[in-house]
């Protein structure tokens, strides 16, 4: 299986614009994460997903953030506008079983100027 | 305070030494517990899970979980300067399907 795959690798944006970050997660797992990680507050879980259906949002930061999971093998993290402060590495990941082990992709390196 | 604590370190020890990381969490609920390594500028590898009290053992690492002081470790045996990352603390709780990580404990072998 080639993995989590994350899409793109590297985002540079002008604050005020609109990022869409994508992931596709391991084929078969059911449950699948976004996370935020900067030095100063380490791994945040944004949202996760349970077969494609947001179970849990709190940590997404403010309105700003959305996510959707259109289907089995795709979703999306937007930021809209984006701003400095969101620059950070995002990371999506997947599990089969809620509960057990959990695969990262390769993240997206945002950078908001 | 925080659901998963972790030293941040950094823990040094020398080539072939056993590097001990530990890791306390809040929720008794708990019910799964992994460890993961991460390298700088790369993603979190997974490397342990465990599930019960006790010592769950892969290759050189050692995973122990004692659920009722609510604290899991790692043992790295025969320490190399490969191992040398950041090694996470992920928890999940049974009925809700999130991992909470602590901020990582920075590992560091001297050759």
């Amino acid at each position: 299986d080639a993995g989590v795959i994350q899409s793109p690798r590297h985002e540079v944006t002008e604050m005020g614009q609109e990022v869409t970050l994508r992931c596709k997660p391991i084929s078969g797992h059911n449950s699948l994460f976004w996370y935020r990680q900067t030095m100063m507050r380490g791994l945040e879980l944004l949202i996760y997903f349970n077969n494609n259906v947001p179970i849990d949002d709190s940590g997404m930061p403010e309105d700003r953030f959305s996510a959707k999971m259109p289907n089995a093998s795709f979703s999306t993290l937007k930021i809209q506008p984006s701003e400095p402060r969101d620059s950070a590495v995002y990371f999506c990941a997947s599990s089969q079983v809620g509960g057990t082990e959990a695969f990262f992709g390769q993240g997206t390196r945002l950078t908001v100027v | 305070q925080k659901e998963v604590e972790q030293n941040s370190g950094p823990l040094s020890v020398p080539e072939g030494a056993i590097a001990s990381l530990n890791c306390t969490y809040s929720d008794r609920g708990s019910q799964s517990f992994f460890w993961y390594r991460q390298y700088s500028g790369k993603s979190p590898e997974l490397i342990m899970s465990i599930y019960s009290n006790g010592d769950k053992e892969d290759g050189r690492f050692t995973a122990q979980l004692n659920k009722a002081s609510q604290y899991v470790s790692l043992l790295i045996r025969d320490s190399q300067p490969s191992d040398s990352a950041t090694y996470l603390c992920a928890v999940n709780t049974y009925g809700t399907y999130k991992y909470i990580f602590g901020t990582g404990t920075r590992l560091k072998v001297l050759a």
